[in-house]
């Protein structure tokens, strides 16, 4: 079946590590790729998203995540992680033949202060 | 801008009993959606509505229906509510299917 991995369901850090989440998706041809947040108590918002172009995306609040095509993956970093950065965060994946968005099951981030 | 907007936050059923979770958007978006959300498992797509006028299934249609009453508003109906629809209930929208979705804040649904 086709499917949206993300290998760790929670996440512990401290405050000025570095943070990467992985995503995997399984599906062949043309793909757009999101990873949105849920931060406590508030709405899911897009972190960022690769349509196209340059495989190195960049998005809101110092993330960034990397389109690697030959390994399917779209993984989450920020070098740098901080107390507000805890939330739920999710990859998402959907394919230009159809629209539809596939989700991850979501890893729930902790930064300790 | 509101935004998203769901109602209502919360509501608890018993097994049989049928309700409407209402969704609005003042984005003059194209495409909305109804997700929910389990523990574990991310969000899984119940319906959509790619335009006005349309309406399709999801991955879990099962147990639902919805009604696009507008460009605006998304409705999304549990005729005969079961345990398993226990979930939290997203509602969003898009310009058009392949843009970025935005969220409401989500309906806490419990069945007794």
């Amino acid at each position: 079946a086709q499917s949206v991995s993300q290998h760790n369901h929670h996440v512990i850090l401290s405050e000025a590590a570095s943070l990467e989440l992985g995503c995997n998706y399984s599906y062949g041809g043309t793909v757009n790729l999101f990873w949105y947040v849920q931060y406590p108590g508030q709405h899911l918002q897009l972190l960022l998203k690769y349509f196209s172009g340059d495989p190195l995306v960049k998005g809101i609040k110092g993330f960034e995540a990397e389109f690697i095509k030959s390994k399917f993956s779209f993984n989450l970093r920020k070098p740098s992680v901080q107390w507000s950065d805890t939330a739920e965060y999710f990859c998402a994946v959907n394919r230009d033949s159809n629209y539809q968005l596939i989700w991850g099951a979501g890893t729930k981030l902790i930064i300790k202060p | 801008n509101a935004g998203v907007t769901q109602t209502p936050k919360f509501q608890v059923l018993k097994t049989g009993q049928s309700m409407t979770l209402q969704c609005a958007q003042d984005m003059n978006h194209n495409s909305m959606y109804w997700y929910r959300q389990d523990p574990g498992m991310g969000l899984r797509l119940i319906y959509y509505s790619a335009s006005e006028g349309t309406t399709d299934k999801g991955e879990v249609p099962n147990g639902y229906n919805v009604s696009r009453l507008n460009k605006r508003e998304f409705s999304l109906r549990l005729e005969s509510a079961a345990p398993s629809q226990t979930s939290v209930y997203f509602c969003a929208s898009s310009v058009w299917q392949k843009d970025e979705q935005y969220f409401g804040p989500g309906t806490r649904l419990t069945v007794t």
